[in-house]
Parts: structure tokens; C-alpha cells; sequence
């Protein structure tokens, strides 16, 4: 089955370094990508959605510059974490929407665990 | 606006029971229901879905029906198994929006004892 590798799984970073996060699709052709968020004991939240060659679309308090989102191909999306505080520790997950299928197939990476030290 | 809401967890359940986790949304319109499950360490997999009023999704021993009267759709099993500890996440879609991403509710977190 089509399958979404997300990468790294875990990473921990020093306050305010940047860190990124990949989302692959790895065998169909993603034109869009979706980022979420998931808070402790909280339902996982669209932060934004990207398109491939343009600008993503974010998510009402999602704050754009700090959060850099790059969909430069149909097979991957990236979520630069810029200048991370220990507030934005949390659990990332990318999905994918498959192109060639009727459009409402939507695929989940397995997450990143994000820990800003 | 859109909203899932889904029963707290942890639900701790011997193997062979029944299980039952409920969960209510609110949508305008007629979205897409579906049951999302997140085995340890792995990342989030359709487990079922219906599209309209009164289907019913199914799915390794797993049901639910879209029950638009009641605006639920709680996810059953007959017979659980310690192979099914996991997390349960309720979602819809709604395709009023141009992406029609999902809505999430802030899962259940399943074990089953042998």
C-alpha cells in the first residue's frame, strides 16, 4: 500500500536552533500535503496545508515564519521549525493526498517527536 | 464550526471483550466519517469509513455507522484482542473547504490485557 516515510522520528535540538522535518511519499505523487500538530492529550491540529509549487496555507495562529513549509515536489514536503523554544516540543505528522487516485485517499507518515532542550 | 469529539480514554479491557468508543461530531453539510488507528510506533491508519448517512464501515472485526439522527459514529468490536492496544482516533471530512482536510478528535487510547 502506499506508504508516507517521515523523517527524523525523534529529535531533540537546543533552544533556539532550527530543525527540519521531512515527509515523503514514496510511491505515489502527493500534490497536496497536510501538517499537523498533536499536543499532549489533545486532538491532533492542522497547522497548514501545502501545495506543490506554491505557497502553503496556514491555519488561523499558525505562525507562518516559523513554521516554514516547502512542497517543492509532488514526493516531498518539509516543516522547518525555525527558532525553536521548548514550547514548540510536540509530535508532528505529515499526511499526503494521493494524486492519481480519486483524490480522497489520504496517507499519514509515522510522526516526529519534536524536544526543545 | 466542524468539531469531533470522542470518548476520554485510556479504556483498559480484557482480551475477548467487547468494546464500544464513542463519538459525536459536529458539521454542516454531510461530511465523511472515519476511524483512524495508531499502533505503538507507528503512524496513524485508516481503519474504517462511511461516506453517507446510515453506511456502515467494517474492518478486522471493527464497525461503526453514520448515524446522522444522533450525529455519531462509535466504533465497536465484538472480541478484543491484545493485538488491538492502540490509539483510536475519530475524524471527519468536511469537503465544504477547498482542501477538505480531516478533523480530528484527540483519539482513545486503547489496552487490552491477556
Amino acid at each position: 500500500g502506499a506508504v508516507v516515510s517521515q523523517h527524523p522520528s525523534r529529535v531533540i535540538c537546543k533552544s533556539g536552533t532550527s530543525v527540519k522535518i521531512e515527509c515523503r511519499s514514496l510511491d505515489f505523487q502527493a500534490t497536496t500535503m497536510f501538517w499537523y500538530r498533536q499536543f499532549p492529550k489533545q486532538s491532533l491540529m492542522l497547522m497548514a496545508t501545502s501545495n506543490e509549487g506554491s505557497k502553503a496555507t496556514y491555519e488561523q495562529g499558525v505562525e507562518k515564519d516559523k513554521f516554514l513549509i516547502n512542497h517543492a515536489s509532488l514526493t516531498l514536503s518539509t516543516l522547518t521549525v525555525t527558532s525553536a523554544h521548548p514550547e514548540d516540543s510536540s509530535f508532528y505528522i505529515c499526511s499526503a493526498r494521493d494524486r492519481d487516485g480519486t483524490g480522497n485517499t489520504i496517507y499519514f507518515g509515522e510522526g516526529s517527536w519534536l524536544t526543545v532542550v | 464550526g466542524n468539531s469531533v469529539t470522542q470518548m476520554e480514554g485510556p479504556v483498559t479491557l480484557s482480551e475477548e471483550a467487547f468494546l464500544t468508543i464513542n463519538c459525536t461530531y459536529t458539521a454542516t453539510g454531510y461530511p465523511s466519517l472515519f476511524w483512524y488507528v495508531q499502533y505503538p510506533g507507528e503512524g496513524l491508519q485508516l481503519l474504517l469509513k462511511a461516506t453517507k448517512a446510515d453506511d456502515k464501515g467494517s474492518n478486522k472485526g471493527f464497525e461503526a455507522t453514520y448515524r446522522k439522527e444522533t450525529t455519531s459514529f462509535h466504533l465497536e468490536k465484538g472480541s478484543v484482542q491484545v493485538s488491538d492496544s492502540a490509539v483510536y482516533f475519530c475524524a471527519l471530512r468536511w469537503y465544504g473547504g477547498s482542501q477538505g482536510n480531516l478533523i480530528f478528535g484527540k483519539g482513545t487510547k486503547l489496552s487490552v490485557k491477556p
